[in-house]
């Protein structure tokens, strides 16, 4: 597809499991953001790529949170050990250099 | 120091007249750009326009305007001529060169009949 694509939309977790949440992005775009949005608030940002290189990580809330994007493509945002405060839609959008954020749909997650 | 401010919470509009969005920016760089993004419920982020630091003309797209006030670092969206479907929540966001994109916290506007 032509847009940014986030799987799996949804995902219920159990406290203390991990998850994988898998981001697409859009051929071509060198930048990739990871966003954590909870309800009702703005997308608190998380991490970015650029190409395969993370350059910043300074929003991962704690070190249970880890990103990549191994061949400067496809991004995965891992939680291990999930607790009910990483409950959150997670939002990963992708830029052509210094041009506008393309949106996934997001992936909404809930800890249990 | 919060990056961008949308003091904002909620905002309510007749259809067919137009309102403005607030928005205000804090940066020390001379080259960065300004998005508005329109979430509706779905949760689907989607842009509507983008202002340049450099650029000298307020930027527009259909019923969407940017009034760019750059020594007041404001960037407020007009929409004019409301719609229904332009119900949603409004962020209003601005990177830096090779920085991430900042979000303010959001203006949830409703269109009233």
């Amino acid at each position: 597809g032509a847009g940014v694509s986030q799987s799996p939309r949804y995902k219920v977790a159990k406290r203390g499991q991990d998850v994988a949440l898998r981001c697409d992005p859009i051929s071509g775009h060198v930048s990739l953001f990871w966003y954590q949005q909870a309800l009702g608030q703005g997308p608190e940002f998380l991490t970015y790529f650029q190409n395969e290189a993370q350059l910043d990580k300074s929003g991962l809330p704690s070190d249970r949170f880890f990103a990549e994007r191994p061949e400067g493509s496809v991004s995965t945002l891992k939680i291990q050990r999930t607790q009910q405060e990483d409950s959150a839609v997670y939002l990963c959008a992708s830029s052509f250099r210094q041009g506008r954020a393309f949106f996934g749909q997001g992936t909404r997650l809930t800890v249990v | 120091a919060q990056k961008i401010t949308q003091t904002q919470p909620g905002m309510f509009v007749q259809e067919k007249e137009a309102v403005t969005l607030d928005c205000t920016y804090d940066t020390s760089d001379q080259s960065y750009g300004l998005f508005w993004y329109k979430q509706p419920s779905s949760g689907e982020m989607i842009f509507l326009i983008y202002q340049g630091s450099y650029d000298e003309q307020n930027a527009t797209e259909g019923r969407y305007s940017l009034n760019f006030q750059k020594a007041r670092k404001s960037a407020n969206l007009v929409i004019s001529a409301s719609q229904l479907g332009d119900s949603a929540m409004y962020f209003c966001a601005m990177r830096e060169v090779g920085n991430q994109f900042y979000f303010g916290t959001g203006t949830s506007l409703t269109v009233i009949p």
